[in-house]
């Protein structure tokens, strides 16, 4: 079965920092990764996925993401952070097949102060 | 164009009631999942519908949890003998079918069981 691994569930930056949010996926068959983002009172909102070619996928916001096969991890970047990034991030996994139903980490808070 | 709702956005019930969700997805998107967030943890899978029908529904945690989507857009999630274990941010999410394209979420339903 997948599974999908938040190294740390808070993480605070000052803002204008760079921020890493880790993301590590198990899984015996190729994946589909995909970054939300929840604000608070908010649904998810897709900041990115990575589907198949390029190992570094864009998203909003300045988001970006890169795909490691051989680490399976699909870590989260932004070379500048704003107090308005603050909010809970959330990496996910699409199953195979079937449903195609998405398998979510336990989420990171990323706190950005001034 | 509007998004996923989901009603109500707050449900307080007493233990043992019966309780109804309601989501109504984007037009035209003929899936629509079902997940159930508790605190401090990412959303987990209960049920995918392709249509009206229930393609998936091995996240259902029990027989007390039923949803339906007689028409094929509208979906009701429905609790009998509500557990205050069951106190949770109940989750839509509809797409359009295949090619790995992106889950559109609501708001969700926040309930409590006293």
């Amino acid at each position: 079965a997948q599974s999908v691994t938040q190294l740390d569930s808070q993480v605070p930056v000052f803002e204008e920092a760079p921020v890493e949010l880790r993301c590590n996926y198990s899984s015996s068959v190729s994946v589909y990764l995909f970054w939300y983002v929840q604000y608070p009172n908010q649904g998810l909102q897709l900041l990115l996925k990575y589907l198949s070619g390029s190992t570094l996928v864009k998203g909003i916001n300045g988001f970006e993401a890169e795909f490691n096969k051989s680490q399976t991890s699909f870590h989260l970047r932004k070379p500048s952070v704003h107090i308005s990034d603050t909010a809970e991030y959330f990496c996910a996994a699409e199953t195979q097949g079937g449903s195609e139903k998405l398998v979510f980490g336990k989420g990171t808070k990323l706190t950005v102060n001034p | 164009g509007a998004g996923v709702s989901q009603t109500p956005s707050n449900k307080v019930t007493e233990k043992g009631k019966y309780v109804e969700l309601r989501c109504d997805p984007i037009s035209g998107h003929t899936a629509l999942y079902w997940y159930r967030q508790s605190l401090g943890q990412g959303p987990e899978f209960l049920i995918y519908f392709q249509g009206t029908g229930a393609a998936d529904d091995s996240g259902l945690p029990n027989d007390r949890f039923f949803a339906v989507r007689p028409e094929g857009s509208v979906s009701t999630l429905k609790i009998q003998r509500t557990e205050r274990g069951d106190s949770a941010v109940y989750l839509c999410a509809s797409r359009v079918s295949g090619g790995h394209n992106e889950q559109f979420f609501g708001p969700g339903t926040r309930l409590t069981v006293l």
